[in-house]
């Protein structure tokens, strides 16, 4: 059974700083990868994924990802960081293993950017 | 483009009450649409999926209920609400594919007292 692992809850970073959010999952199929963004009482914003092809994936906001898959990692990263990327990210996972699939959520890492 | 729409944005309800909350999707026709819950602190809950008119599949057991009366509407209710149905409520569309990407709307926080 698939599921998706967040391996910090909260990241605390300097403005201008790189970061980095893991992200890792388990499965024995193919998957597609996702990260999403949430700003404080706000839906979802799809930053980026992974479906095919290339496995470094440019996202908004100058976000990126890598996919890797003999460590089953998705790690998050961005070179600096501002104020505003202050929120919540969510990695996720949907496994093609045919049939209904469903979209698997980490528990998310919350990342505060200080001035 | 598609946009997607939940209302209300914030509703504060008492304990036994019931509950009626609406998505809705444009720009679209025949998306996949679900109910997630996100407790405080806590990751997203798949409740209810749909890919059509009147099909609902239900992820968890509970006092909740969804129907989907016309092709790019979700309705999420309960005839009495429970403490432990606050939490902020998202709806999300995707294409008819489950593989598909799925795009989410702007929430709704409920609080049950």
């Amino acid at each position: 059974a698939q599921s998706v692992t967040q391996l910090d809850s909260q990241v605390p970073v300097f403005e201008e700083a790189p970061v980095e959010l893991r992200c890792n999952y388990s499965s024995s199929v193919s998957v597609y990868l996702f990260w999403y963004v949430q700003y404080p009482n706000q839906g979802l914003q799809l930053l980026l994924k992974y479906l095919s092809g290339s496995t470094l994936v440019k996202g908004i906001n100058g976000f990126e990802a890598e996919f890797n898959k003999s460590q089953t990692s998705f790690h998050l990263r961005k070179p600096s960081v501002h104020i505003s990327d202050t929120a919540e990210y969510f990695c996720a996972v949907i496994e093609l293993s045919g049939g209904y699939n469903k979209l698997i959520f980490g528990a998310g890492t919350r990342l505060a950017v200080h001035p | 483009s598609q946009t997607i729409h939940q209302w209300p944005a914030t509703l504060v309800q008492p304990v036994g009450s019931p509950l009626s909350l609406e998505c809705t999707v444009e720009g679209t026709s025949n998306p996949n649409l679900y109910w997630y819950r996100q407790a405080a602190g806590r990751g997203l809950q798949l409740l209810f999926y749909s890919v059509g008119i009147g099909q609902i599949s239900s992820e968890v057991p509970q006092n909740l209920s969804a129907s989907r009366p016309q092709d790019r509407q979700f309705i999420l209710s309960s005839k009495k609400l429970l403490l432990s149905d606050s939490g902020f409520y998202l709806c999300a569309w995707s294409g008819d594919y489950s593989t598909d990407t799925q795009y989410f709307g702007p929430g709704t926080r409920l609080t049950v007292l």
